[in-house]
C-alpha cells in the first residue's frame, strides 16, 4: 500500500507562501499523487494531481521530485479562506483497488492575519 | 446535477434504529464510493460501486453496514440497529473513471449522530 506521511497542522499568515510536504517512499510506477482540500462541514474538494516534475493550476502548483517518494504542494499567498486541512493521496488512476485510496490524517493549515 | 448531492445532511438515531443514507452522483459517473468520516480523522473508504456493481466492501465494519447502488445512478447506505460509534459523517464521491486515484467528486456528508 502506498501510505503517505505529511505534517499534522501547519500555521502561516496572510499573503504568505505555503508549502505541505507529502511523503510516499513507497509510491508505485503508475502511481499518480492527488491533493485534496477539506473545510469544516464539507466533503472533500480536489485540488491538483500529478506524475513528476511541476504541475500548475489556478489554485496551486506541486512539485514532484524525480524519485518521486515526495511530493509539495505550494499555495501562493494564501488568504484565511485557504485556511483548511489538506489531504495528500496516492494510487494508479487506472487501477480498479479503490480500497488502496488511504487518506490519512491530512494537513491542518490555519492561516491568520 | 451539478454536484453529488447527499440527504439527509443530519440525522439523529436511537440506539438500535436503522438508518438510510442518500447519495446522488454526478450524472453518468461510473463510479461510487462511500466514506465514514470520524471527527478529527481523514475520511475512511467503506465501499465502492462501478455502475450497480459492488466490486469491493472490504472497508464496511460490520454486516450492518450495507450498501446499494440498484440502477448505478442513486446509491443508498444503510445501517442496521445504530450504535454509538456509527456516530459520524458519512461521505458519498463519485468519479468518472474506475478508480478512486482519479478525481473524485465529493458531496457535504451526512452527519449521524447516535444517541
Amino acid at each position: 500500500l502506498a501510505k503517505t506521511t505529511q505534517p499534522i497542522s501547519m500555521d502561516s499568515y496572510e499573503g504568505q507562501e505555503v508549502n505541505i510536504t507529502c511523503s510516499h517512499n513507497n509510491i508505485a510506477t503508475n502511481d499518480y499523487i492527488t491533493w485534496y482540500q477539506q473545510f469544516p462541514s464539507q466533503g472533500p474538494r480536489f485540488i491538483i494531481q500529478g506524475y513528476k516534475t511541476k504541475v500548475t493550476n489556478e489554485v496551486a502548483s506541486l512539485f514532484i521530485p524525480a524519485d518521486r517518494k515526495s511530493s509539495t504542494l505550494s499555495l501562493p499567498r494564501v488568504s484565511l479562506s485557504d485556511t483548511a486541512v489538506y489531504y495528500c493521496l496516492v494510487g494508479d488512476p487506472l487501477g480498479s483497488s479503490a480500497s488502496k485510496i488511504i487518506f490519512g490524517s491530512g494537513t491542518r493549515l490555519s492561516i491568520r492575519p | 446535477g451539478a454536484g453529488v448531492s447527499q440527504s439527509p445532511r443530519y440525522k439523529v438515531a436511537k440506539r438500535g434504529q436503522d438508518v438510510a443514507l442518500r447519495c446522488d452522483p454526478i450524472s453518468g459517473h461510473v463510479s461510487l464510493f462511500w466514506y465514514q468520516q470520524a471527527l478529527g480523522q481523514g475520511p475512511e473508504f467503506l465501499t465502492y460501486f462501478q455502475n450497480e456493481a459492488q466490486l469491493d466492501k472490504s472497508g464496511l465494519p460490520s454486516d450492518r453496514f450495507f450498501a446499494e447502488r440498484p440502477e448505478g445512478s442513486v446509491s443508498t447506505l444503510k445501517i442496521q440497529r445504530t450504535q454509538q460509534e456509527d456516530s459520524a459523517v458519512y461521505l458519498c464521491a463519485s468519479s468518472v473513471l474506475s478508480s478512486g486515484a482519479n478525481v473524485l467528486t465529493f458531496g457535504a456528508g451526512s452527519r449521524l449522530t447516535v444517541l
